[in-house]
């Protein structure tokens, strides 16, 4: 069980460039996110996914774009990287609506992040 | 949601209680007091989390006053592992995992050795 893992963890961009950052969970949850942080900053939620085929924008969506084609997997694509989005990037997944209602416990697992630079 | 005010660092003895406030004066009844924290490089970490009743985890133990305007997450044994951020989240069960959680500046927690 491994959790969530994301790829790669670091990578450097030069401005213009595209890239695709890779977030995969194993533990059947229905709601993954992506998360930038940035010093001082705190965690900005950038997308989020309440199941396969179903994606919607967070706080801070422009300049990224994402799909879920499977449960399992939520890629974050960047088109046309800008130093702006020089940042950490963290994705996450918590379970069922109705296991949060049941108990309240809305867990986030986070992956280990990815720590990404555009020259 | 309702707003957290935390510290913004703390410092506590190895071996010491360390004990993390965490104000949240316009809290509604059905939100639930959520505390994550992060080790430095890594991704947030969940704790604890409770409505009204204290709470305690292998973790960490939750003291929400009677009002439920304000937490204070405790670790009992502060080891050099504790070091890190310590986020208090407020959030209804309504939102679930879905449109996330709004994670602030926390409480960055130094433990001394």
């Amino acid at each position: 069980n491994a959790g969530v893992t994301q790829t790669p963890k670091f990578q450097v961009l030069k401005t213009g460039q595209s890239m695709t950052l890779q977030c995969a969970q194993d533990m059947n949850h229905e709601y993954m996110s992506w998360y930038r942080q940035d010093p001082g900053m705190g965690l900005r939620l950038i997308h989020y996914s309440v199941g396969a085929g179903i994606t919607d924008q967070g706080e801070v969506p422009n300049g990224y774009n994402v799909s879920r084609s499977t449960t399992e997997d939520f890629p974050l694509r960047l088109l046309s990287a800008a130093p702006s989005q020089t940042s950490v990037y963290f994705c996450a997944s918590s379970r069922t609506l109705m296991g949060i209602k049941l108990t309240g416990a809305n867990v986030l697992t986070f992956g280990a992040g990815s720590r990404l630079t555009v020259l | 949601d309702a707003k957290t005010t935390q510290p913004p660092s703390m410092d506590c003895a190895e071996g010491r209680a360390a004990n993390l406030p965490c104000n949240h004066s316009t809290i509604s009844g059905n939100e639930y007091v959520y505390w994550y924290r992060q080790i430095h490089s890594q991704g947030p970490q969940y704790i604890i989390h409770g409505l009204k009743n204290n709470e305690t985890n292998e973790m960490a133990s939750l003291i929400i006053t009677e009002d439920r305007k304000s937490s204070t997450l405790i670790l009992p044994h502060a080891t050099l592992r504790d070091t890190a951020v310590y986020y208090c989240i407020v959030r209804g069960y309504s939102g679930g995992g879905a449109d996330g959680l709004t994670f602030g500046k926390g409480t960055h927690l130094i433990i001394q050795p």
